[in-house]
């Protein structure tokens, strides 16, 4: 079965730095998904960014990028020039490419941003 | 166009009764899923359509949960006897299949068993 870990429960930024939050995953699958949801205390979640396991290249939208190191199952989010917005719980999520749609989570990692 | 919407919105329920819980997907999307967040386990899959297929219910904890969709649009998740452990919010997202595609996400149901 394949697992998500977050091990940052909690991460705080200044406004306009920079912050990684960190992300590994356990599965035997050579393909998959990884995704990175945003949660604000509205509890809706958001789709920060995705990436496919077979694409080499790590995909970047605007001000947030990933870091996926396939070998080392590691899948950690960018987030540059830090806004007052982006204080929310971050989720990772897996996803098999072939069994189903379902999406497992890790635990979370709850954004402070300071002015 | 409209995003996934869900109701009710919050929901305080006493010990030993039924729930239902609705969910309706952005139109023409396929697939629809339903989860779990509750603060002893995260987030937890619980169930999923694709289409005309059988759904995959291997996350429903146990046989008082229990999820339909109908005419392939809107969904409804039902828990019966509800027990204080049901405390959580239920989420429901939708995709335009089971594919490769991103889960869109609705609000919430926040439900509260007393």
């Amino acid at each position: 079965a394949q697992t998500v870990t977050q091990s940052q429960p909690e991460m705080s930024v200044q406004e306009a730095e920079t912050v990684t939050l960190s992300c590994t995953y356990d599965t035997s699958e050579s393909d998959y998904y990884l995704f990175w949801y945003k949660q604000p205390p509205s509890r809706q979640m958001i789709l920060v960014i995705r990436q496919e396991a077979y694409k080499q290249q790590n995909a970047t939208e605007n001000r947030f990028s990933v870091n996926f190191q396939k070998a080392a199952k590691s899948f950690s989010l960018k987030i540059s020039d830090s806004q007052l917005g982006d204080a929310a719980m971050y989720f990772c999520a897996y996803r098999s490419y072939n069994q189903g749609g379902k999406l497992i989570f890790g635990q979370g990692t709850e954004l402070s941003v300071k002015p | 166009g409209a995003g996934v919407s869900q109701s009710p919105s919050n929901k305080v329920t006493e010990k030993g009764k039924d729930v239902e819980l609705r969910c309706d997907p952005i139109s023409g999307h396929t697939a629809l899923y339903w989860y779990r967040q509750s603060l002893g386990q995260g987030l937890e899959f619980l169930i999923y359509f694709q289409g005309n297929s059988a759904p995959d219910k291997s996350g429903l904890p146990s046989d008082r949960f229990s999820a339909e969709r109908t005419g392939g649009s809107v969904s409804t998740l039902t828990i019966q006897r509800t027990q204080q452990e049901d405390s959580a919010v239920y989420l429901c997202a939708s995709s335009l299949d089971s594919g490769g595609y991103t889960q869109y996400f609705g609000p919430g149901t926040r439900l509260t068993v007393l």
